[in-house]
């Protein structure tokens, strides 16, 4: 079974720096989808990025970037120029190209310091 | 843009009692998930519907039901009720062969 691992429960970053949040994952598949939500305290889950395996190029989304390494099957987000406003939980998550189970990641709450 | 629609936001039922959570996806979409997020806890996938048929089932309880209409709006029925139900459930759609799901604000269960 595909297994999704943030090992970091909480970190901050101060407003304007860059923070990178750290997610591994174990799957025995080919195809298969990675995605980083967030989840601020209103509790809605945003999808903030994705990332299709069969790409090499890393995604990126104006300030979210990843850093996918698929051989070591680590999938990283990072944040730049942090907002206030991107405060809140961060959610990896592994979607399998045949079927349609999310396995996502414990969370890692983000601060950002003014 | 329309959302993923999910009613109620709140609900409190008791022990042993039923509730039915209603799911409204994105229009055009096909697909419908379900998913439980206990306190502190990363979401837990319960089932799927695809074009009005279950196609994947995770860790749903027995005493839970689900379906998908014809006009696509899924329904997610507890019965039985456990104070270890209390959790916020979540609705999911995706378009047809889409990978990404967007999610719905969920629905807050407490179970006194």
């Amino acid at each position: 079974a595909q297994t999704v691992t943030q090992s970091q429960p909480e970190m901050s970053v101060q407003e304007a720096e860059t923070v990178t949040l750290s997610c591994t994952y174990d799957t025995s598949e080919s195809d298969y989808y990675l995605f980083w939500y967030k989840q601020p305290p209103s509790r809605q889950m945003i999808l903030v990025i994705r990332q299709e395996a069969y790409k090499q190029q890393n995604a990126t989304e104006n300030r979210f970037s990843v850093n996918f390494q698929k051989a070591a099957k680590s999938f990283s987000l990072k944040i730049s120029d942090s907002q206030l406003g991107d405060a809140a939980m961060y959610f990896c998550a592994y979607r399998s190209a045949y079927n349609n189970d999310m396995r996502f990641g414990a969370g890692t709450r983000l601060t950002v310091k003014p | 843009a329309a959302g993923v629609i999910q009613s109620p936001r709140h609900l409190i039922k008791e022990k042993r009692e039923t509730a039915t959570l209603k799911c409204y996806p994105i229009p055009r979409h096909d697909t419908v998930y379900w998913y439980q997020q206990g306190p502190g806890q990363d979401p837990q996938f319960l089932i799927s519907f695809y074009e009005k048929m279950q196609s994947d089932k995770g860790s749903i309880p027995d005493r839970f039901s689900a379906q998908q209409f014809s006009d696509y709006h899924s329904e997610l029925n507890m019965s039985s009720l456990e104070l270890g139900d209390s959790a916020l459930y979540f609705c999911a759609s995706s378009s047809p062969r889409g990978e990404k799901l967007f999610f719905g604000s969920g629905t807050q269960l407490s179970v006194l």
